[in-house]
């Protein structure tokens, strides 16, 4: 089954600089791959998902890169600010019959003013 | 948000008892799973269901059952908790497998 690995446990960096957030996955490439935001004390929440077709998605402030060939996503929050500061999450499928969706240990953001 | 609501919120027992939790969703989604969250883990799942009756184990599925007999319920039981077990347990509810995810706001289990 699937491996994820999100290299930086935790990363801080200034306001208005931005944050590279870093997701490799071990096996087999999946269709598509998510990430999500969480909170302390709350569920995560959904972001962005982007297919193995596409190289590059754009929400906002937000950019997510995939590379099926370094078998690595790559989040970026441009602009950063406080409020950006939370952990980050990626997923992808548990195996290649896409039936679950399994995610990384979750890199966590703060973001100085 | 999503219509996702999980029971009890905050649960402490003791070892070698029975606990339920519940997972209830007003979206009619056809996929729900269970996840669990720790310290140096991350969120790892545990079980999922594909339809009512319908579901199968997660990565960290030992000592763990689960039962769907309606499309909005999904229930995680432990027979017999054990210390290991204590974590915060969240249910997440989808429209297609292994897509979007909506999360319920989590229950917190420790087991004593």
């Amino acid at each position: 089954s699937q491996k994820i690995e999100q290299n930086s446990e935790a990363l801080n960096i200034q306001e208005g600089k931005t944050a590279t957030l870093t997701c490799n996955y071990t096996n087999y490439s999946p269709a598509y791959l998510q990430w999500y935001r969480q909170d302390p004390g709350r569920g995560p929440v959904f972001l962005l998902l982007i297919r193995e077709n596409e190289k590059e998605k754009r929400k906002e402030r937000l950019k997510v890169t995939f590379d099926t060939t370094l078998k690595q996503s790559l989040f970026h929050i441009t602009a950063s600010q406080p409020a950006d500061s939370a952990t980050y999450l990626c997923a992808l499928a548990l195996n290649q019959a896409g039936t679950a969706l399994i995610f990384g240990k979750g890199t966590t953001l703060s973001v100085s003013s | 948000d999503a219509g996702i609501t999980q029971s009890p919120r905050h649960k402490v027992t003791e070892t070698g008892t029975p606990v339920t939790l519940r997972c209830h969703q007003t979206e009619n989604h056809r996929y729900m799973y269970w996840y669990r969250q720790d310290p140096g883990h991350g969120l790892r799942l545990i079980h999922y269901s594909y339809g009512v009756k319908d579901t199968d184990k997660g990565e960290v599925s030992d000592g763990y059952s689960v039962s769907r007999s309606k499309t909005e319920d999904f229930l995680l039981t432990l027979e017999s908790a054990t210390s290991s077990q204590t974590s915060v347990y969240f249910c997440a509810i989808g429209d297609k497998a292994a897509g979007e995810l909506f999360f319920g706001e989590g229950s917190r289990l420790t087991v004593l």
